[in-house]
């Protein structure tokens, strides 16, 4: 099983739906999480970090469930503009202690 | 705003040369990461470092090697290129345990 876990999508969506994305992690012991979006042939950036109280920030609201051990993004009002790669990050996924480990990654597809 | 910067964007080079690619960071993070991505297997960790002259491997260092004198600079050395390593190279820094950077990449092309 993957350290990291995201359904690779693409997920095709019209503009202003809602759309949910959940990536799974392995280790229950993980310390952080965040949600990196990446654009066609550009470096990933960081989208939001991901509270253990969940987090909202504009459209987009970030959830984290220790007891299933995944995190979820939620996008509301889809743009255009939110076409992208969305990779899911966890701290502390493997046994080496204090490492980021990287999902593989989302495609979103927000069509007019 | 943390800048991570990669001075090679673009290379083209043969078979058996030797490349370097070098990163820089300005936010005095002791975290330096370089990984590769390529179509259908994400990102993939090489190499890091945790602090000067510190190295670790990653998932995939056949091939690589590192060097970091400075704390600001991590360079990620190709001894003999070959075709495989046709990437996309990107190179990250953080604190520890914290958000990580990323530089803009490096497209690396090996004839």
């Amino acid at each position: 099983r993957k350290e990291v876990e995201q359904d690779p999508g693409p997920f095709n969506v019209p503009e202003g739906a809602t759309v949910a994305f959940n990536c799974t992690y392995s280790n229950s012991a993980s310390q952080s999480f965040f949600w990196y979006r990446q654009d066609c042939r550009k470096e990933p950036k960081l989208l939001m970090s991901v509270y253990s109280s969940g987090n909202e920030d504009g459209r987009f609201t970030a959830q984290l469930n220790r007891a299933s051990q995944y995190i979820s993004l939620l996008i509301r009002d889809s743009k255009l503009s939110d076409s992208a790669t969305y990779l899911c990050v966890v701290n502390g996924a493997s046994n080496a202690g204090n490492m980021l480990t990287f999902g593989g990654g989302t495609r979103l597809m927000v069509k007019p | 705003d943390v800048k991570v910067t990669q001075s090679s964007r673009y290379l083209v080079k043969r078979t058996g040369e030797k490349v370097f690619l070098e990163c820089v960071q300005d936010m005095d993070h002791e975290n330096m990461f370089w990984y590769r991505q390529d179509p259908g297997l994400g990102l993939r960790l090489i190499y890091f470092s945790y602090d000067v002259k510190m190295k670790e491997k990653g998932d995939i260092p056949e091939g690589y090697s590192v060097s970091r004198e400075k704390k600001e600079r991590f360079s990620l050395i190709l001894e003999s290129a070959s075709t495989n390593q046709t990437s996309m190279y990107l190179c990250a820094s953080s604190l520890p345990g914290n958000t990580i950077y990323f530089g803009e990449g490096s497209w690396l092309t090996v004839v």
